[in-house]
């Protein structure tokens, strides 16, 4: 069975960083991009950034509202991808899901985590 | 990257069949197959309901269906059903090779 559990939210001040982790289980997570989508509270789906797979280079993309202050990385060997939030403003308050993304040649997001709140106040 | 156009409110009886619309343009759904639907019921995760603009995964209904026309992709659902009642998110690949979301459609039943 497919699994993804995100960790690592809490309270933090604004400006100060912080590190969300997704925990998968049930597939081969090396051979999957993984995907951070979020949503503030009582608002959309916001796509937050994405990395590819080593076999597509590992490589990243971000939406404009977090590139330079967010970083997503990947430790394949514990099957873990991670979210490193720097520079935080109380606008990333929000439930930070992280997906598993079927892509290149396709895109979109068939397993979802239960999501981990990040409230960003001072 | 502006978010693809839903509408916030879709109401329909039990039975009957309704249709969400997403709007975009020639660099998001207009340019790409790769459109997805999903569902989130109150508090829950959302779930994967169309994939490849009119794909379904194992295990959704055939009551849910998907098209495209130009910039505009759309999602049906017939024969509501109360358990139908959640929002709907479309998602798109874009041309920056990022993704967007649609604005959500609260469905009603």
């Amino acid at each position: 069975e497919v699994q993804l559990v995100e960790s690592g939210g809490g309270l933090v001040q604004p400006g100060r960083s912080l590190r969300l982790s997704c925990t998968a289980s049930g597939f081969t997570f090396g051979d999957y991009a993984l995907t951070w989508v979020r949503q503030a509270p009582g608002k959309g789906l916001e796509w937050v950034g994405f990395i590819r797979s080593k076999a597509y280079g590992g490589t990243t993309e971000y939406a404009a509202s977090v590139k330079g202050r967010f970083t997503i990385s990947r430790d394949d060997s514990k099957s873990i991808a991670y979210l490193q939030m720097n520079s935080l403003k109380t606008e990333d308050t929000a439930i930070y899901y992280c997906t598993r993304d079927i892509s290149p040649g396709t895109s979109y997001f068939d397993y979802w985590g239960q999501g981990t709140l990040v409230t960003v106040s001072s | 990257q502006s978010a693809l156009t839903q509408p916030a409110s879709v109401s329909g009886s039990p039975g009957q069949s309704i249709t969400i619309s997403c709007t975009g343009t020639s660099s998001d759904v207009g340019g790409y197959k790769h459109v997805s639907w999903y569902q989130q019921h109150p508090g829950k995760a959302p779930k994967l309901m169309i994939y490849e603009v009119s794909n379904r995964p194992s295990g959704v209904s055939n009551r849910f269906s998907g098209s495209k026309s130009g910039n505009t992709a759309s999602l049906t659902i017939s024969g509501l059903q109360a358990e139908d009642e959640a929002d709907y998110y479309c998602s798109s690949y874009t041309s920056s090779r990022t993704r967007v979301f649609g604005t959500g459609t609260k469905v009603t039943v």
